[in-house]
């Protein structure tokens, strides 16, 4: 069965700390894994795509990964603010039209 | 930018009451989705389109029905609401090129008493 999981459900950290989110998955076949941000109330707005040959990937304070042999991803926040609080989203694409979502890791940045 | 816009924000509708929700794109997308999100349980397919009056079920179709008359707009018919279907609607397109992703609208938190 396809599945796309995510850890950890919830992270609180301070501003100007770091955070990593994992996601796991299990998809065949495997077309491309991206991460979205979701505020709270919004539609989910795409952070970063990868395709099974690359491993990383940047924008600007965020970094994905991708271990396409462990079939793991993470996504690493530097220098988080206030405005990083949101859900994020985990979906990797099998075949053409089937997107696997995962149910999100809510991070939550404090003052 | 692509702009995808959905109806409404928040719709509050009453048991056995026929709902509408809709999608405009301004993108020429070919493909347009709608999803429902509930919590725990992330993003859930309900139908798909990939042209103009070609439509596609979901993972969940049951109790929905969808209507793409014009290649800008995607509707989403709830023919007798009921209140398992309170949930978030979430509008997405792309065009054909899986590569580049969706894109999606602003949600409609539909609520059915």
């Amino acid at each position: 069965k396809n599945q796309v999981e995510q850890s950890p459900q919830s992270l609180i950290i301070l501003e100007g700390k770091n955070c990593t989110l994992q996601c796991n998955y299990t998809v065949s076949p495997f077309s491309n894994l991206r991460w979205y941000k979701q505020d709270t109330g919004r539609g989910p707005v795409s952070l970063t795509i990868m395709t099974f040959s690359e491993n990383t990937k940047s924008n600007g304070r965020y970094t994905a990964t991708l271990d396409a042999d462990t079939k793991q991803s993470s996504l690493h926040i530097t220098a988080s603010q206030l405005s990083d609080s949101a859900s994020y989203i985990c979906v990797v694409t099998s075949g053409t039209y089937k997107y696997i979502f995962g149910t999100g890791t809510r991070l939550k940045v404090l003052a | 930018d692509v702009k995808v816009t959905q109806s409404s924000r928040y719709l509050v509708k009453r048991t056995g009451e026929k709902v509408f929700l809709e999608c405009v794109q301004d993108m020429d997308h070919e493909n347009m989705f709608w999803y429902r999100q509930d919590p725990g349980l992330g993003l859930r397919l309900i139908y798909f389109s990939y042209d103009v009056k070609m439509k596609e079920k979901g993972d969940i179709p049951e109790g929905y029905s969808v209507s793409r008359e014009k290649k800008e707009r995607f509707s989403l018919i709830l023919e007798s609401a009921s209140t398992n279907q309170t949930s978030m609607y979430l509008c997405a397109s792309r065009t054909g090129g899986y590569q580049i992703g969706q894109y999606f609208g602003p949600g409609t938190r539909l609520t059915v008493t």
